[in-house]
């Protein structure tokens, strides 16, 4: 297990077409994290998970966003009807129970065109 | 309005010397951390400091957490230019009920050294 693996790296997409990113978790982390940057921003909250149970959405998260973690394992972000305002780096990160610190993904980074 | 507020926005200076990087808020943070992402990747962590007035070192790095815990400092002697990257500010709300929840992170600083 070499980390939080995020799929796909980039994506370009036409705006109002739906797009889903994938997140695999460090195997002994329950927590799970998306996160959305914009250039020359820090990272923005979006959504966490402890295990398979959703237990905070940012005000942020509009009803066209939604993600899930089935069994508590790997993770995936939907954006139905994307608008250029969704072009971002989507960011995945997890920990554990114990540590403080987040292991980041590489990210997703998305285009809307 | 960001809740932890870095300064300066931007960095750029020549090898060798020394710099300061700082993170502040009117808010108090159970825990603070540091990261440093490169272009294109996810954020790496750094450091975590949990106790207010503690300090930390790695290597030529030194982290500080406000006596009062709304504030902290990243300290880099000698930069080189391998430490060229966004340094980024993340809390946890200590009046939040789980420490383990949602980081609040800040803008971010770009340093550049210039070899």
């Amino acid at each position: 297990d070499t980390g939080v693996s995020q799929d796909p790296r980039h994506k370009i997409t036409k705006r109002g077409q739906n797009v889903t990113f994938r997140c695999d978790p460090i195997s002994e982390h329950n927590r799970l994290y998306w996160y959305r940057q914009t250039l020359g921003q820090g990272p923005e909250f979006l959504t966490y998970f402890q295990n398979e149970a959703q237990l905070e959405k940012s005000r942020l998260l509009s009803d066209r966003f939604s993600a899930e973690r089935p069994k508590g394992s790997f993770s995936t972000l939907e954006i139905q009807r994307t608008e250029q305002g969704d072009s971002a780096m989507y960011l995945c990160a997890t920990r554990d129970s114990l540590n403080y610190g987040y292991t980041f993904g590489s990210g997703t980074r998305l285009t809307v065109v | 309005t960001q809740l932890l507020e870095q300064s300066p926005q931007f960095l750029s200076i020549q090898e060798g010397e020394n710099l300061t990087v700082y993170c502040n808020s009117s808010s108090v943070f159970s825990s603070l951390q540091w990261y440093r992402q490169e272009p294109g990747e996810g954020p790496v962590l750094l450091v975590t400091v949990v106790t207010g007035g503690e300090v930390k070192k790695l290597k030529r790095l030194t982290f500080q957490f406000g006596d009062a815990r709304k504030d902290s400092s990243l300290h880099i002697t000698a930069a080189q230019p391998g430490d060229t990257g966004l340094y980024l500010c993340a809390g946890a709300l200590k009046d939040r009920g789980s420490t383990l929840g949602r980081l609040y992170f800040g803008r971010g600083t770009q340093l550049t050294v210039w070899p």
